[in-house]
């Protein structure tokens, strides 16, 4: 089974520019996840999506970054413009759990993106 | 606000030697713990935990709950050098409609030296 694809691996911007990544989850999960992981700190969620509807983005700054899933498989998260605080490796997860079966378990993480703003 | 405490942050040992990590939390509703292992790449499931006082063991890494004291451990026993990572808990609240919204600590960096 094919794991989470992440692409691209490693990207070095200037601040105020713009960037984007790209995940594609295992195939048939339903609901795919966007973390921020800053150096020394553990994966913060960033957004949630179920199929192709946002189910959380409280943690989204809004203002700079903006997800979409629109065909409810791959999924792209772009910042614009960047800030140095940014730094850090976006990862993507996915499960497989469905609306109303309440499943609890593993998320399948991708390698992520190691993204460095100068 | 969900909550997640590691620790310690970080620790070295020798290889054969026998580690303990702790995870304290404070979740609303909470479902379920789980452990991650990540190396220098994509954090790797290890156990998910639900249920108070129930060992979980994979080899030479088991982890418990304890529901009312609102903790996990990790053990490791004989570590070896392919144990070194960073050692992370994540909480799962739940509430919600869908399940899998984990909030995770800062993680414990673990090194062992042959």
């Amino acid at each position: 089974e094919a794991g989470v694809a992440q692409s691209p691996r490693y990207k070095i911007i200037e601040k105020r520019q713009s960037v984007a990544f790209w995940c594609n989850p295992i195939s048939g999960h339903a609901t795919l996840y966007w973390y921020q992981q800053i150096l020394g700190q553990g994966p913060k969620l960033l957004i949630q999506f179920q199929n192709n509807g946002v189910v959380d983005d409280s943690q989204l700054p809004k203002d700079r970054f903006s997800a979409e899933r629109l065909k409810g498989v791959d999924s792209t998260l772009k910042i614009q413009p960047a800030k140095l605080e940014d730094s850090a490796v976006y990862l993507c997860a996915s499960s497989p759990n469905f609306m109303g079966q309440g499943d609890t378990g593993e998320l399948f993480f991708g390698e992520g993106s190691r993204l460095t703003v100068l | 606000e969900d909550k997640v405490v590691q620790s310690p942050l970080s620790l070295v040992v020798h290889e054969g030697d026998t580690v303990t990590l702790n995870c304290s939390y404070e979740v609303t509703n909470f479902r379920s713990l789980l452990w991650y292992k990540q190396e220098k790449k994509a954090p790797t499931f290890l156990f998910m935990l639900t249920s108070s006082g129930i060992e979980k063991k994979s080899g030479r890494l088991s982890s418990i709950l304890d529901k009312k004291e609102l903790f996990s451990i990790l053990n490791i026993t004989a570590t070896q050098t392919g144990d070194s990572a960073v050692y992370l808990c994540a909480v799962e609240p739940g509430g919600g409609e869908y399940g899998n919204k984990l909030v995770f600590g800062a993680g414990t960096i673990l090194r062992v030296k042959s």
